[in-house]
């Protein structure tokens, strides 16, 4: 079968650098993505990565190691804003996306 | 550009009740999805469109079907709703495969009672 795992939840202070991690076991892979969720709202795009290596986007870098079927978002500098759920999804050999169930990010003062 | 738009919000049905959800985008995509929300879980596919006029399954379609008859709207039908159903449900569209974001509707809050 398909699956993705992440933590479910992590707490992180502000000004501090967090990593999310997400493993994967997919049929296929086409890309991995990052999406931003915050409570009550839907998730937002937030990064790609189809080949190994990292990718950096202002305070948010995410990395892909295709070998070992991993990849992690990387937050810099928290912000109390981003306090949100965060979901990894892998885009399959059909073209779908297999989400993660995401990570609870929880960011102190 | 209003993006991805979903009515209603919120519905309250009880069990054996039908109803629709609408979704619209006006980004001319060809891709839109259907999927549901539910705690502790990632977000499942339940039926996708790859064109107006076309439909396919994604992974829990039973008890739900759809309908794109104009490119920017796909509607998600329950014909006789049942607790289970009882989640989040968010649209989405993208322009192409691959590498294309797919941007998300504000969600539709759906409880079977």
């Amino acid at each position: 079968g398909q699956n993705i795992d992440q933590p479910t939840e992590m707490t992180a202070t502000e000004g501090a650098i967090v990593q999310i991690n997400c493993t994967y076991q997919t049929s296929g892979f086409n890309g991995l993505f990052w999406y931003q969720q915050h409570a009550g709202e839907a998730p937002t795009f937030l990064s790609y990565n189809v080949l190994d290596g990292l990718e950096e986007k202002g305070r948010f870098s995410s990395f892909l190691s295709r070998s070992k079927g991993c990849s992690y978002l990387l937050l810099k500098e928290l912000q109390m804003k981003d306090s949100a759920s965060y979901l990894c999804a892998v885009m399959d050999s059909n073209y779908q996306l297999i989400w993660g169930a995401g990570t609870k990010l929880i960011i102190k003062p | 550009n209003a993006g991805v738009t979903q009515t209603p919000k919120f519905r309250v049905l009880k069990t054996g009740q039908s109803m629709t959800l609408l979704c619209a985008q006006d980004m001319n995509h060809e891709y839109m999805y259907w999927y549901r929300q539910d705690p502790g879980m990632g977000l499942r596919l339940i039926h996708y469109s790859v064109g107006e006029g076309t439909t396919a399954k994604g992974e829990v379609p039973d008890g739900y079907n759809v309908s794109r008859l104009k490119k920017q709207n796909f509607l998600l039908g329950l014909e006789s709703a049942a607790p289970s159903q009882t989640s989040v449900y968010f649209c989405a569209s993208t322009a192409g495969l691959a590498a294309d974001t797919q941007y998300f509707g504000p969600g539709t809050r759906l409880t079977v009672l």
